[in-house]
């Protein structure tokens, strides 16, 4: 069963504009959580991750936002660049998953310039 | 600092046959887990071993297996390869498992 989920295979953006990625979760015993981005034919790369005690976290311009009640997080980038364009995971471990992070399908996102 | 090593980058087997990958994880971590990527299926967690011990174990067949040695370094074992097993195979380390973790660049399995 998939327990991460990235409903949104795609997404084309416009360079500037803000991409919103969206990932939900359906075990609630969840509580710490990663976004990677992936290059093709390379592995991937951690960007942010956030804990449950907190509903939102920034880096740059990477900010992820959790909503605990909603089982839902997203990851917004601010601005876009051409850059940017790659396939995001995000990830969820916690509760009683030991050390195992579950992972979502994936979204590719396309800056467009 | 040099990153997580997955070796070979590619490798083409025959059904049936066996393949061992390997990962060099990070100086210092201590946790390596291994997963499977096909498309539209993510990433799909295999095992992770900690200090020489399997940890954790994902759902997939007997015929997956791996190790970890005392400088951490791990290996994954696929036997009796079926075409199915084709994928990209991930390593990725971290100090303890329970926080972000570092992948290697995948090794690129194809089975025909």
């Amino acid at each position: 069963d998939q327990q991460v989920k990235q409903n949104s295979p795609s997404l084309s953006v416009q360079e500037g504009r803000i991409s919103i990625l969206n990932c939900d979760y359906t075990n609630s015993m969840f509580d710490y959580f990663l976004w990677y981005k992936k290059y093709p034919a390379e592995g991937p790369t951690f960007l942010i991750s956030i804990s449950s005690i907190k509903d939102k976290n920034e880096d740059g311009r990477f900010t992820v936002f959790l909503n605990k009640s909603a089982k839902h997080l997203s990851l917004h980038i601010v601005p876009s660049q051409p850059g940017d364009s790659a396939v995001y995971f995000c990830a969820a471990s916690g509760g009683n998953t030991g050390n195992q992070f579950y992972f979502g399908t994936g979204t590719s996102l396309t800056v467009i310039p | 600092k040099a990153g997580v090593t997955q070796t070979p980058r590619y490798l083409i087997k025959t059904r049936g046959q066996q393949v061992t990958l390997s990962c060099s994880p990070i100086s210092g971590h201590r946790s390596v887990s291994w997963y499977q990527q096909t498309p539209g299926q993510g990433l799909q967690f295999l095992f992770e071993y900690f200090s020489e011990t399997q940890r954790n174990k994902g759902n997939f067949p007997g015929r997956f297996s791996g190790r970890q040695f005392s400088n951490s370094r791990s290996e994954m074992n696929v036997s009796t390869l079926e075409l199915g097993d084709s994928a990209l195979y991930l390593c990725a380390s971290s100090y303890t498992g329970n926080t972000e973790a570092f992948f290697g660049q995948g090794t690129r399995l194809t089975v025909v």
